[in-house]
């Protein structure tokens, strides 16, 4: 994998449905992976820096795990809520320190 | 509100115009990033100021340039602009120059041309 992908790319689930999503990321030379929440008309907003293989992090309801041997995080959030509509972003960092963005899973919770 | 503050919000130019964006990072943050996010394509980071200097340079046109102030503000400057500068530019800001720290990103500021 060259880039960051992000998949699906967008998700429809009704309130009360725990979902989760995936960003893959070149294996080789990473150094850390962000999550990011962006909502409409905000801007994005951390919510998890992970660094090493095994890592899991939790924030409320939401939470990711990382594999760096084979490139990728889940986000999962349980229970959504109308209010996790949002589009999360990962984004992958090597040794350049250079960050590459995936394009974003986009939620849509439905009451 | 992530403490981090950019202006213009709204920026609408013509071609060829050169235009300077501003980014104020929040108290006691040493890095600032600029990033542009246009339709076609996702959030492309451009250039990082760690304390006044250059630290990371990403996908950044030789036309768009910015530097970091002694008072850590930074600025963007985009000359000879063309339709497809059009884009959202945000800015962030981390206490260090570690890719792990957690970025603070700004409201953004709107491009226009046309």
């Amino acid at each position: 994998i060259l880039n960051v992908e992000q998949s699906p790319q967008s998700l429809h689930v009704q309130e009360g449905d725990s979902t989760n999503f995936t960003c893959s990321f070149p294996s080789s030379n990473f150094y850390a992976l962000h999550w990011y929440r962006w909502e409409t008309a905000k801007s994005p907003e951390a919510l998890f820096v992970m660094t090493l293989n095994g890592d899991e992090k939790k924030k409320g309801r939401i939470s990711a795990t990382l594999n760096t041997k084979e490139g990728y995080s889940y986000l999962y959030i349980k229970g959504s809520q109308p209010e996790d509509s949002a589009t999360y972003l990962c984004a992958s960092s090597g040794g350049s320190y250079i960050p590459t963005f995936g394009r974003g899973t986009s939620l849509i919770v439905h009451p | 509100d992530s403490g981090v503050t950019q202006t213009p919000k709204h920026l609408i130019t013509a071609t060829g115009q050169r235009v300077t964006l501003r980014c104020s990072p929040r108290s006691g943050d040493l890095s600032v990033y600029w990033y542009q996010q246009s339709l076609d394509q996702g959030l492309q980071f451009l250039i990082q100021y760690y304390n006044g200097e250059e630290r990371a340079k990403g996908n950044i046109l030789e036309r768009f340039s910015a530097q970091q102030f002694p008072d850590l503000h930074s600025e963007l400057n985009l000359s000879s602009l063309e339709l497809g500068d059009s884009a959202l530019y945000f800015c962030a800001s981390s206490v260090d120059d570690s890719s792990t720290d957690t970025q603070y990103f700004g409201p953004g500021t709107r491009l226009t041309v046309l």
